[in-house]
């Protein structure tokens, strides 16, 4: 059972440059959702969804869009890469009934120089 | 909006007890959470309040008042493994979304 999946673990982008962050995860949840972490700022939410083919935008959403054509799958993209978006970045997952834990993928560290 | 508040560092010795305060302001409130995040890693669930009063798991306890806006996490036992951040975490009134507080850094000195 791997858990949340998150893909790559670093990356260096120049400004202007797009990407795509992976994100999958293999416990069935309808909730998936991204955060970025920025020193002294704690966990910000950009995007979530709560199905496939629903998402919907958090407090941080510009630059970046999102997809869920699947349960699995959450990707996030980031459109044209700016040095503000140098962050950590983290995947989440949870079951939506009841008042369930997020479970946390792995972090992406990204920079945009 | 909602607003959480924590200390930014704090300093115990191996073998102590530590508590780690949160305060918040939400339009909305279901439920309170606490994450473990060791450095470079990912967060991990500690516990949880959505009444008030405290719950208890091992060496790890969690409190919560609503009618103050306020809960704290309770660390007895201190290990040198417990050298960490701790993120507080409100859960709003719709659906998963969480805010999260700026975090703990919590340092256990031998």
């Amino acid at each position: 059972n791997a858990g949340v999946t998150q893909t790559p673990k670093f990356q260096v982008l120049k400004t202007g440059q797009s990407m795509t962050l992976q994100c999958a995860q293999d416990m069935n949840h309808e909730y998936m959702s991204w955060y970025r972490q920025d020193p002294g700022m704690g966990l910000r939410l950009i995007h979530y969804s709560v199905g496939a083919g629903i998402t919907d935008q958090g407090e941080v959403p510009n630059g970046y869009n999102v997809s869920r054509s699947t349960t699995e799958d959450f990707p996030l993209r980031l459109l044209s890469a700016a040095p503000s978006q140098t962050s950590v970045y983290f995947c989440a997952s949870s079951y939506s009934r009841g008042n369930e834990k997020l479970f946390f993928g792995s972090g992406t560290q990204l920079s945009v120089l | 909006g909602q607003n959480i508040d924590q200390p930014t560092e704090m300093t115990a010795t191996e073998g102590a007890i530590v508590q780690i305060n949160c305060t918040y302001q939400t339009s909305g409130f279901n439920g309170l959470f606490w994450y473990q995040q060791h450095a470079g890693e990912a967060p991990t669930f500690l516990s949880y309040n959505v009444l008030d009063g405290l719950e208890e798991k091992g060496r790890f306890s969690s409190f919560l008042s609503r009618s103050k806006g306020y809960s704290y996490l309770l660390l007895k036992e201190l290990q040198m493994k417990d050298s960490a951040s701790y993120l507080c975490a409100v859960r709003g009134p719709y659906g998963q979304n969480f805010v999260f507080g700026p975090g703990t850094r919590l340092s256990v000195l031998p």
